[in-house]
């Protein structure tokens, strides 16, 4: 079974608009993390925000936020107002307590177009 | 400014040819890592390394090999064994275990490897 699953391959938004990127995930361990990662067509991976499973607030990152919905296994990917440079690749990653050296499982990602 | 530095940023590999990428990281982190990513697709596990002179086969380690003669670098050999080695690489590297499950792995900006 995938450990992490985004089953939007491609999304549109419209310039200021709210988008929410979907990721569920797999996991036995009461312990991990989820991270969401942006990559712009130029390929480096930039970080935007972190949730773990233990934490009772949906982080928040500035125009970024995570949906944590623990019980469905799911930490979806708010970006609000969107701009143009939002246009990007995004990846959404879990590193389970279990695992060795703070190995991150990444999901197939999702490409965002924001339209003007 | 701290960071990882990968190089070069495209290569090209002739058949039966071994080829070294570089990366080297001045964040004094004690993990490092190395991923490929397929277009279109997430990144998947190739070596990884906790410390200097130790390292371990990621998901997908047949045909690559590594080395960690020093904290700061981690280069990576794609041997003539990797039959389809075109590919988009990307190192990273992050804190020890155990030192906190919220720090992120930071990313260089890539290699794109390419068949002649």
């Amino acid at each position: 079974a995938q450990k992490i699953t985004q089953t939007q391959p491609g999304m549109f938004v419209q310039e200021k608009e709210a988008v929410t990127l979907d990721c569920t995930y797999d996991t036995s361990d009461q312990s991990y993390g989820l991270f969401w990662y942006k990559q712009p067509s130029s390929g480096e991976m930039i970080f935007l925000i972190y949730q773990g499973s233990y934490d009772e607030q949906n982080a928040t990152e500035g125009r970024y936020s995570l949906n944590f919905q623990k019980a469905r296994k799911s930490a979806n990917l708010v970006i609000s107002a969107s701009q143009l440079g939002d246009s990007a690749m995004y990846f959404c990653a879990m590193r389970e307590a279990s695992g060795s050296a703070r190995q991150l499982t990444f999901g197939s990602g999702t490409q965002l177009t924001v339209l003007p | 400014d701290g960071g990882i530095t990968q190089s070069p940023k495209y290569l090209f590999r002739k058949e039966g040819q071994n080829v070294t990428l570089s990366c080297e990281q001045n964040l004094n982190h004690d993990a490092m890592y190395w991923y490929r990513q397929d277009p279109g697709q997430g990144l998947r596990l190739i070596y990884y390394s906790q410390i200097v002179n130790d390292f371990q086969k990621g998901d997908i380690a047949e045909g690559y090999s590594v080395s960690r003669e020093k904290k700061e670098s981690f280069p990576l050999t794609v041997t003539s064994a990797q039959k389809n080695p075109t590919a988009f690489y990307l190192c990273a590297s992050s804190i020890p275990p155990g030192s906190g499950g919220n720090q992120p792995q930071h990313f260089g900006d890539g290699t794109r490897l390419s068949i002649l």
